[in-house]
């Protein structure tokens, strides 16, 4: 089936870096990701679609300057967080839709300090 | 109000147990409704899609009602492994984005 890889699993950084979180659809093209983010025992909310070749849509009461999506081809699409604070600490997700229908990555759990 | 709800739980069940959960969702333009299965620590995975006319695979039935906008999965013969949390998931016709409700947490006691 189709695999969506997320890159990296864990991640701790310290508060005000920016770190990048990779996802990549291996055997299909992905014109279209969804970046998730959840909270402990929360369900996952969507952040942003991105869009590959155009910007990114984001959902209401995400700050798309603090978010920035890159969708720059047809299997990768990157979510930096910039300027990390603790609060940003969470599990984000990503997911491509393949042709039987949502493939999500492994997750990245992300630690800001 | 959130757009699709669930109980939380945690539902506790022994071993053989059958079990079953409900999902309700506020948007009438909802066309599509699945169930995924969440480890804890994991992403989600595709349990099964629902359909209007209720569906069945192995000891897992879904089932649709329109009319009242609720979905419910029952689980027969539960096994340790079916310990997760179930996410009740829609989304509406035209649009990508998956909508996802909070979760049931099951947990299946030996």
């Amino acid at each position: 089936g189709a695999v969506v890889s997320q890159h990296p699993s864990r991640v701790i950084c310290k508060s005000g870096t920016s770190v990048k979180i990779e996802c990549r659809s291996l055997d299909f093209q992905a014109t279209t990701m969804f970046w998730y983010r959840q909270f402990p025992k929360q369900s996952l909310m969507l952040m942003a679609t991105s869009n590959e070749g155009s910007k990114a849509t984001y959902e209401q009461g995400v700050e798309k300057d603090k978010f920035l999506i890159n969708h720059a081809s047809l299997t990768l699409s990157t979510l930096t967080v910039t300027s990390a604070h603790p609060e940003d600490s969470s599990f984000y997700i990503c997911s491509a839709r393949d042709e039987v229908g949502y493939t999500f990555g492994s997750g990245t759990r992300l630690t800001v300090v | 109000r959130k757009e699709v709800e669930q109980d939380p739980g945690p539902f506790n069940v022994p071993e053989g147990a059958t079990v079953a959960f409900n999902c309700t969702y506020s948007n009438s333009a909802s066309q599509s409704f699945f169930w995924y299965r969440q480890d804890c620590r994991k992403e989600p995975k595709l349990l099964m899609s629902v359909y209007s006319s209720g569906n069945e695979d192995g000891r897992f039935t879904a089932q649709l009602n329109r009319a009242s906008q609720y979905i419910s999965l029952l689980i027969r013969d539960s096994k340790l492994s079916d310990s997760a949390t179930y996410l009740c998931v829609v989304n509406s016709r035209g649009a990508q984005k998956l909508v996802f409700g909070q979760g049931t947490r099951l947990t299946i006691n030996p």
